[in-house]
């Protein structure tokens, strides 16, 4: 159990485009996600804890309105980025912590690399 | 100071080997540590947890010692599947995760 899943794996778009990208949890529920960056050869930067029916909370120096995050399920979140640019072209990659889980382990997403052109 | 630093290598070392990481953390209120190990371009995937007392599994084995706020891995008799990047984590607050730069092990035939 405990399988998250990522849409698009991996996504091409022109600069200025918006590209949406879907994290689901399939086999359990999730008040809580979150979303990370990861640079090549660096290492996960969390950007966003999304939180089902509330707000997400953004880490210092990520901006909200470029990073639109929707958690509209205890299964789904969504982030956007929008209005996009090649230095946002990056490895996106979100995680899960599972509702009434005896643990604060975070399940991982398979990622999606994004390359704006 | 970074919040969990680690040294990036890499690691050259030969089948067999034994190989120990190390990851130190300025939190000192941090409440639980990870190992996770990721492959390129791929997602982490978790190794193991860290407790005070040790844990092992396998080849593989984690210490924590919160007096010197620093947790190692143990990696013996090191498989070239072992090749990877190893990610060590800490929890900050609720759940927030804060990953290290990770560590770089290439095993050689």
């Amino acid at each position: 159990g405990a399988v998250v899943s990522q849409h698009p794996s991996r996504v091409i778009c022109k600069s200025g485009t918006s590209v949406k990208i879907e994290c689901r949890s399939l086999d359990f529920q999730a008040t809580t996600m979150f979303w990370y960056r990861q640079f090549p050869k660096q290492s996960l930067m969390l950007m966003a804890t999304s939180n089902e029916g509330s707000k997400a909370t953004y880490e210092q120096g990520v901006e909200k309105d470029k990073f639109l995050i929707n958690h509209a399920s205890l299964t789904l979140s969504t982030l956007t980025v929008t209005s996009a640019h090649p230095e946002d072209s990056s490895f996106y990659i979100c995680s899960a912590n599972r509702d009434r889980g005896s643990s604060d382990e975070q399940y991982f997403g398979p990622g999606t690399r994004l390359t704006v052109t | 100071r970074k919040e969990v630093e680690q040294d990036p290598g890499p690691f050259n070392v030969p089948e067999g080997a034994t190989v120990a990481f190390n990851c130190t953390y300025s939190n000192s209120a941090s409440q639980s540590f990870f190992w996770y190990r990721q492959d390129c371009r791929k997602e982490p995937k978790l190794l193991m947890s860290v407790y005070s007392s040790g844990n092992e599994d396998g080849r593989f084995t984690a210490q924590l010692n919160r007096a010197s706020q620093y947790i190692s891995l143990l990696i013996r008799d090191s498989k070239l599947s072992d090749s990877a990047t190893y990610l060590c984590v800490v929890t900050s607050g609720t759940y927030k995760y804060i990953f290290g730069t990770g560590t770089r092990l290439k095993v050689l035939a």
